[in-house]
């Protein structure tokens, strides 16, 4: 049963235009959507976050858009770079008894071509 | 700063044999947590700890065992190898067991059964 379901699997996309992710989840329970950013060898980093109260998130290139009713929400990346080249995992999460449960999407490997 | 160090980087067992997976954080983080990550799949949650002496079972647990004897360490044990455990193994750390905390993870540990 994946709650969190990802696509593209896999994206090309030219240096300079804009990457788009997304992500659906099914858990109306989850009350946080991170992503996390993944080089080669690497373990993820954390590299934005959004609530379910916010519908946009933006941090320089990189923006959030979130549907609360439609329970989805996608990642934009604005003028992409070769440097963004990495895997992308969506995720949601939710707090039970004090520890938080998180629930990651399949992952996008993210090909960004000069 | 070390941040989540896991040790081995690498490891090749053959079925049937057990191991232990090193997990050390130097940040002072009560939470902890073991995920698995495999093609299409994403990263799957396996145990996680919200402090010494506490630990719970994730989305897939069966075949391993953890324990959390100090605030710093977390190993991972599988006691008797099977090839479906092949997979590269990732630890995190957060700050706070709740949603908003982001996880930190290590670099991973590649695990190949045979």
């Amino acid at each position: 049963q994946q709650q969190v379901k990802q696509s593209p699997q896999s994206l090309i996309v030219q240096k300079g235009g804009i990457s788009i992710i997304n992500c659906a989840y099914e858990n109306t329970a989850f009350d946080y959507f991170p992503w996390y950013q993944q080089f080669p060898g690497k373990g993820p980093a954390l590299l934005i976050a959004i609530r379910p109260d916010v519908s946009e998130k933006k941090e320089g290139r990189f923006t959030i858009s979130f549907n609360k009713s439609a329970k989805q929400f996608s990642l934009h990346i604005m003028d992409s770079q070769p440097g963004d080249s990495a895997t992308y995992f969506c995720a949601a999460s939710r707090t039970v008894q004090g520890a938080q449960k998180l629930v990651f999407g399949q992952g996008t490997r993210l090909t960004i071509n000069p | 700063n070390a941040g989540v160090t896991q040790t081995p980087k690498f490891q090749v067992l053959k079925t049937g044999q057990s191991m232990t997976l090193q997990c050390a954080q130097d940040m002072n983080h009560e939470y902890m947590s073991w995920y698995r990550q495999d093609p299409g799949m994403g990263l799957r949650l396996i145990h996680y700890s919200v402090g010494a002496g506490i630990t719970d079972q994730g989305e897939v647990p069966n075949g391993y065992n953890v324990s959390r004897s100090t605030t710093e360490d977390f190993p991972l044990r599988l006691l008797s190898a099977a090839p479906s455990q092949t997979s590269v193994y990732f630890c995190a750390s957060s700050y706070g067991g709740r949603g908003n905390s982001p996880l930190h993870f290590g670099n991973g540990t590649r695990l190949t059964v045979t």
